[in-house]
């Protein structure tokens, strides 16, 4: 199993691009998650899905979209990029609680930056 | 709203020390606690994770323990090696839809 697995790894835009990041996963997992994690501010979840054709937002949601087509995949979009958005981005499943236990599964993280 | 602080920030320790990670929450409720280590430029593993009805979880020189009533829980490392030199997430989640709240992390370095 690859497990979680994030598309690209590395990224420059310039304000006002739009991108979309990939994430993966071959777990059958239902629940799937985006974070950011910024110096000093921890790990801060943006948006998240609990099971295809459905997203909810997290904490910091502005200035970005999400969408869960497919179980395995779940997309997170900026749709005009501004510099506050340079962070590193990680896409994160989990199982069906309550019996499997919620743990949450990481991928290895997108590093984007804005000019 | 929960909040999840990690003390300390920062922690440097010579190689074959026995070390503790601190963890505390503000709301009780939850319903497990999970542990990562992140390397520089990695994402996260995890762990251990402590379901909310258990006290501890061991892995091999990991001990995650966990006080629900006190808003508390530990991460011991026995005999510190340079290769456990990363930075310790501790994260708790709530009942329900509620998504993981993480603490800011414990850098932690084993000088050889």
């Amino acid at each position: 199993n690859a497990g979680v697995t994030q598309t690209p790894k590395f990224r420059v835009l310039k304000t006002g691009q739009s991108m979309t990041l990939l994430c993966a996963q071959d777990m059958n997992h239902e629940y799937m998650y985006w974070y950011r994690q910024d110096p000093g501010m921890g790990l801060r979840l943006i948006h998240y899905s609990v099971g295809e054709g459905t997203t909810a937002k997290g904490e910091v949601p502005d200035g970005y979209n999400v969408s869960r087509l497919k179980k395995q995949n779940f997309l997170l979009g900026l749709e005009s990029a501004a510099p506050s958005q340079t962070s590193v981005y990680f896409c994160a499943s989990s199982p069906v609680e309550p019996w499997a236990g919620n743990e949450q599964f990481f991928g290895p993280g997108t590093r984007l930056t804005v000019l | 709203k929960q909040e999840v602080t990690q003390i300390p920030a920062a922690l440097s320790v010579p190689e074959g020390e026995n070390l503790v990670l601190n963890c505390s929450f503000t709301d009780s409720a939850i319903y497990n606690l999970q542990w990562f280590r992140q390397d520089p430029g990695k994402g996260l593993t995890s762990l251990l994770l402590i379901q909310s009805s258990q006290r501890e979880q061991t892995s091999g020189r990991l001990n995650a323990s966990l006080d629900k009533s006190s808003g508390r829980s530990t991460l011991y490392i026995a005999a510190s090696q340079p290769g456990d030199s990363a930075t310790y997430l501790c994260a708790v989640k709530g009942s329900g839809n509620t998504p993981l709240v993480f603490g800011k992390g414990t850098r932690l370095s084993v000088i050889a």
